[in-house]
């Protein structure tokens, strides 16, 4: 399976500010998602990235919020903007592994506003 | 609306029992069925996927899919304690391109 880092691994925030949160895979990769786990819930899919296209929001995200880029097949960031202490969660990217059609998961990064 | 129900337990198994986790979906186009494993703290691990109907056994793990009755099942046999953990279902109704629509997940405890 591939390799996923994620920058930073966690960051204490505070309200009304931004983050930007990196994805590195170690293997070109078509797609990448963008995923959230609010505490003590399961995953949340944001968006679905794809290299040179703009991402695709799930219902109830949107770009202005939650932007992403996508500018090769190794890497990715999602933006949470102008956070709020309901936007603490974990946010894990991950990708699907090419013929098999699986999703394997990054590390996470943990955020929590203040 | 996708939707993708799991019990949350917590399931008590004892060691070297077989346990048995159970998942049901909404969306009768979802064509991908996945369990994840996940300790606190930690980012899903993939377990299983299945595609067909019927058994795929990996190991210790078998998953079980049934399209008509829209069940995933997946048993651990001799359960250890390093089992346990949250395990999660997840869906996907379209192809690689899709993401995955996860249950709750269901807190899995094997007693020593």
């Amino acid at each position: 399976s591939a390799v996923i880092s994620q920058k930073p691994s966690r960051d204490i925030c505070q309200r009304g500010t931004s983050l930007t949160i990196q994805c590195q895979v170690d293997s070109q990769v078509t797609m990448m998602f963008w995923y959230r786990q609010q505490p003590g819930q399961s995953l949340t899919l944001i968006a679905t990235a794809n290299q040179g296209s703009e991402a695709t929001y799930e219902s109830g995200f949107v770009i202005d919020k939650f932007p992403i880029s996508r500018p090769n097949l190794t890497f990715s960031t999602l933006t949470v903007s102008n956070m709020s202490p309901e936007d603490s969660s974990i946010y894990l990217c991950s990708v699907d592994w090419q013929g098999r059609e699986t999703q394997y998961f990054g590390p996470g990064t943990r955020l929590l506003v203040l | 609306q996708k939707e993708v129900e799991q019990n949350s337990g917590p399931l008590s198994v004892p060691e070297g029992a077989i346990a048995s986790l159970n998942c049901t979906y909404s969306d009768r186009g979802s064509q991908s069925f996945f369990w994840y494993r996940q300790y606190s703290g930690k980012s899903p691990e993939l377990i299983m996927f299945i595609y067909s109907n019927g058994d795929k056994e990996d190991g210790r793990f078998t998953a079980q899919l049934n399209k008509a009755s829209q069940y995933v099942s997946l048993l651990i046999r001799d359960s250890q304690p390093s089992d346990s953990a949250t395990y999660l279902c997840a869906v996907r109704v379209g192809g690689g391109a899709d993401g995955l629509t996860f249950g709750k997940g269901t807190h899995l405890i094997i007693q020593p």
